[in-house]
């Protein structure tokens, strides 16, 4: 089946712009979680999506938001770009069905770099 | 505070010889736990992950990991490296609870050098 998309793959942004970046999940997987990836900070947690809900978020400021719509597609958008935003922006989703079938399956990633 | 350890940047070995990559972790309750690894450019590719049960993972590519709870360790190993093993490898842990869904906490990489 076909795995995690994510598009675009690169995209090269001016500060104080936004973005928005698209995450489509495995067919069935209703469960979307969004990362930051850089050098300094390491992979960190955004938020997760599931049934069009936000049933998460992690420690960033309100410039980072996202939704998921009906069919589990998921986007996320960063307003007022800064520098420090600039990195690798990875989904995964999960068929989130209880423990035994925990599992997240990555996409490649969407490339952000601001300038 | 929750977090993943991974103590050591770089791991060298060579090709043929076994490999463990270290994992440590601090959560409360019974977390979940993951090995992921990435290639330059790429996303993170799923190798093996702890739920429950035999604390003796075995995962893709010939990896395995041993769970112990008493050293909250989760360390991964290959009996016998390839060069083509060599990328960069993540520890994960998804803590347990609902206020923790989709959530994993990750520790900083180590990257695997197999040489030739």
């Amino acid at each position: 089946k076909a795995g995690v998309t994510q598009t675009p793959r690169y995209l090269i942004k001016t500060r104080g712009q936004q973005v928005t970046l698209s995450c489509s999940p495995i067919s069935g997987h209703r469960s979307v979680s969004w990362y930051q990836q850089t050098p300094g900070q390491g992979l960190q947690f955004l938020f997760e999506y599931f049934s069009e809900t936000q049933r998460n978020k992690g420690n960033f400021p309100g410039r980072f938001s996202g939704r998921q719509f009906s069919n589990s597609r998921s986007e996320m958008n960063v307003s007022t770009l800064e520098l420090g935003d600039s990195a690798l922006y990875l989904c995964a989703s999960s068929a989130d069905r209880g423990p035994s079938n925990y599992g997240y399956t990555f996409g490649s990633g969407t490339r952000l770099t601001v300038v | 505070a929750q977090s993943v350890a991974q103590p050591e940047d770089q791991v060298n070995v060579a090709e043929g010889n076994p490999l463990t990559v270290k994992c440590t972790y601090s959560v409360s309750g019974n977390p979940y736990l993951f090995w992921y690894v990435q290639y330059p450019n790429r996303g993170l590719q799923f190798l093996l992950k702890y739920i429950t049960g035999d604390n003796l993972v075995k995962g893709s590519y010939g990896f395995e990991a041993e769970f112990n709870k008493s050293q909250t360790s989760f360390h991964l190993k290959k009996p016998s490296a390839l060069v083509s093993d060599s990328a960069l490898y993540f520890c994960a842990v998804r803590p347990e609870g609902s206020s923790n869904t989709g959530k994993l906490i990750f520790g900083q990489g180590t990257t695997l050098q197999v040489k030739p």
